[in-house]
């Protein structure tokens, strides 16, 4: 594969219902995160992933957000009870690991918009 | 919360100029990386560098760091008018912190 895929590029919904976005990182990158933009802003750290393992969960995750990658290759992000501000644009990315860093291979992103 | 933050927040300049952004942190650093993102669509990754180097080029591209002032800067050369874009830089805590931390972003304006 060559890049990271996400779907769906767009969703709306109405407020109190629930979403699901999935991600596919490059096959050969053993991390995997997520991130949220906002109009004007950079992205927002939410939560990654080293294989299956989520390793790390922003605050801004609240109990309403769970994120899952079974078997270490794709992922989800479900949104329970959407607000309207949890309209933005849902990206994830993939890396290698690596102690020096690596580059992220960001998706396009999933736009979110609860009316 | 943004650890990063790009200067200016918006840039206009004419094709065939020069661009120049920078970037400010309050941490140290393992490694800043500097990414793309057109409207609407994913960050592209363009550079990165690490604590113990002070410059890197990569085509047109040139970026430098001084971990003394926590500051980047990145310089795109004979701008392009596909090179409007956001820009933004992010950095990768020298904590041991795993994850990257993007700044504000600095929005290029390339006329033709």
């Amino acid at each position: 594969d060559t890049g990271v895929s996400q779907d769906p590029r767009h969703k709306i919904t109405k407020r109190g219902q629930n979403v699901t976005f999935r991600c596919d990182p490059i096959s050969e990158h053993n991390r995997l995160y997520w991130y949220r933009q906002t109009l004007g802003q950079g992205p927002e750290f939410l939560t990654y992933f080293q294989n299956e393992a989520q390793l790390e969960k922003s605050r801004l995750l609240s109990d309403r957000f769970s994120a899952e990658r079974p078997k270490g290759s794709f992922s989800t992000l479900e949104i329970q009870r959407t607000e309207q501000g949890d309209s933005a644009m849902y990206l994830c990315a993939s890396s290698l690991e690596g102690g020096g860093g690596y580059g992220y291979t960001f998706g396009s992103g999933t736009r979110l918009t609860v009316v | 919360s943004q650890q990063g933050e790009e200067d200016p927040q918006a840039l206009s300049i004419q094709e065939g100029e020069n661009a120049t952004m920078n970037c400010s942190y309050k941490t140290s650093i393992n490694n800043l990386q500097w990414y793309r993102q057109n409207s609407g669509r994913g960050l592209v990754h363009l550079i990165l560098i690490r604590s113990n180097e002070r410059e890197k080029h990569s085509g047109r591209l040139r970026v430098t760091l001084d971990t003394s002032k926590k500051s980047s800067s990145l310089l795109i050369t004979a701008s392009r008018a596909a090179d409007t874009a956001s820009y933004f830089c992010a950095i990768l805590r020298g904590d041991g912190a795993q994850k990257l931390v993007f700044g504000q972003g600095t929005r290029l304006t390339i006329n033709p």
